[in-house]
């Protein structure tokens, strides 16, 4: 069925390193992505997003890639922080999925100071 | 503006007996989303609603649960009855053209 899902459940890093989270997501024709931070005992909170005609986003400290020959996504982090430690999803809408949002199973990233 | 407000924040129930989680949307929006979030199963889409009419309820794990958008500002998630394994974080999101907003959740344990 179509899904999006992560490559790592966990990633650790130490403070100021950059960090990468990857997506993998199995529907082309999927048009919009959005990075969620969720913090325990809340909700999603958005990140920042890309539509399928941009391949690289970027935020401030946070850097989105798009590759769609292969499917792949990722989310980039520079100058990590403590306060960046939450697990992190993606979600894909488009398509079959019309405006719903799919989402990923999550990477938890573990900022160690 | 108070963002999606979802009620109640915990709500703890025995098997068998009936749950209701509400959920106000952001004013404006024109989307409402369902999710529910387990560890095993990650946040699955549930139903949605477009202009308070259901759009998409494959989501919805089988009779025992329903949803309701009686006007732009209220929904409601109904489990009657309810199971232990439908011990989860339920969250409500809204969606305008400015993108999507979810609510805190609800913790419910059914015991």
């Amino acid at each position: 069925g179509e899904s999006v899902g992560l490559h790592l459940p966990t990633l650790s890093v130490q403070e100021g390193d950059n960090s990468i989270i990857n997506c993998a997501y199995s529907n082309s024709a999927s048009d919009y992505f959005i990075w969620y931070k969720q913090e325990s005992g809340k909700g999603p909170q958005f990140i920042i997003d890309i539509r399928s005609n941009m391949d690289k986003r970027q935020g401030q400290r946070v850097t989105v890639l798009l590759n769609k020959t292969v499917k792949h996504l990722s989310l980039q982090i520079a100058a990590t922080q403590p306060g960046d430690s939450a697990v992190y999803f993606c979600a894909e809408t488009g398509g079959q999925a019309g405006t719903a949002l799919i989402f990923g199973k999550g990477t938890t990233l573990s900022v160690s100071s | 503006d108070a963002g999606v407000i979802q009620s109640p924040r915990h709500e703890v129930t025995e098997m068998g007996q009936e749950v209701t989680l509400r959920c106000k949307p952001i004013s404006g929006h024109d989307y409402l989303f369902w999710y529910r979030q387990t560890m095993m199963r990650g946040l699955e889409l549930l139903i949605y609603f477009n202009n308070n009419v259901p759009i998409d309820d494959s989501g919805m794990p089988e009779d025992r649960f329903s949803a309701k958008m009686p006007n732009a500002s209220f929904s409601t998630l109904k489990i009657q009855p309810s199971e232990p394994r439908d011990s989860a974080v339920y969250f409500c999101a809204s969606k305008s053209m400015g993108g999507y907003t979810f609510g805190s959740g609800t913790r419910l344990t059914v015991v």
